[in-house]
């Protein structure tokens, strides 16, 4: 039973053209919700989350929309650059805002074309 | 400005053989993790911990065990390795504050044979 699901294996945009990485959940007790990159070798790096008392955050040139009622988040980014390819993990907390104890979809390849 | 260390970054061990992955962190985070990451299944968490001497079970604990005796470290051991095992563990750690991010070691990539 997967309660984050990143149904897209992969996505391949052109360089300053917006990406937007899907997310759904099933899990209603989910309260903070958090994209991570990930390059080849490294271990995942945090980018920017959401609380359950928003609806979007913005930070440079990533945004992330949560849409509730849906149980469904989005990361935009725009413009996007060729140093932005990497897998980007969404995963979700049920601990109260702590995030000890994540969920993790399965990763969606962005690929940034020059 | 070291974060989270992990040690060692490979490992190959035999099936049955034992080992312990070691984690340390100097951000004096309460909170630790561990994941493991297998090809198209995302990270998985194994245990977690919100303080010394407080540790818990993930989602995929079977195999193995942990303990947090000081604030900075936290290894995983495994008892008694299975092919199943061969995985890319990560460890983690976070403020035990709300809303705020868990940093990641560098993975430790582990393959029995």
């Amino acid at each position: 039973d997967q309660q984050v699901k990143q149904n897209s294996p992969s996505l391949s945009v052109q360089e300053g053209r917006i990406s937007i990485l899907n997310c759904d959940y099933t899990n209603s007790m989910f309260d903070y919700f958090l994209w991570y990159k990930k390059y080849p070798a490294e271990g995942p790096t945090f980018l920017i989350s959401i609380s359950s008392i928003k609806d979007k955050n913005e930070d440079g040139r990533f945004t992330v929309f949560l849409n509730k009622s849906a149980k469904h988040l989005s990361l935009h980014i725009v413009p996007s650059q060729p140093g932005d390819s990497a897998v980007y993990f969404c995963a979700a907390s049920d601990s109260g805002g702590s995030n000890y104890k994540l969920t993790f979809g399965k990763g969606t390849l962005l690929t940034v074309n020059p | 400005n070291a974060g989270v260390t992990q040690t060692p970054k490979f490992q190959v061990l035999k099936t049955g053989q034992s080992m312990t992955l070691q984690c340390a962190q100097d951000m004096n985070h309460e909170y630790m993790s561990w994941y493991r990451q297998d090809p198209g299944m995302g990270l998985r968490l194994i245990h977690y911990s919100v303080g010394a001497g407080i540790t818990d079970q993930g989602e995929v604990p079977n195999g193995y065990n942990v303990s947090r005796s000081t604030t900075e470290d936290f290894p995983l051991r495994l008892l008694s390795a299975a092919p199943s095992q061969t995985s890319v563990y990560f460890c983690a750690s976070s403020y035990s504050g709300v809303s705020t991010e868990a940093f990641f070691g560098q993975g430790t990539r582990l393959t029995v044979v």
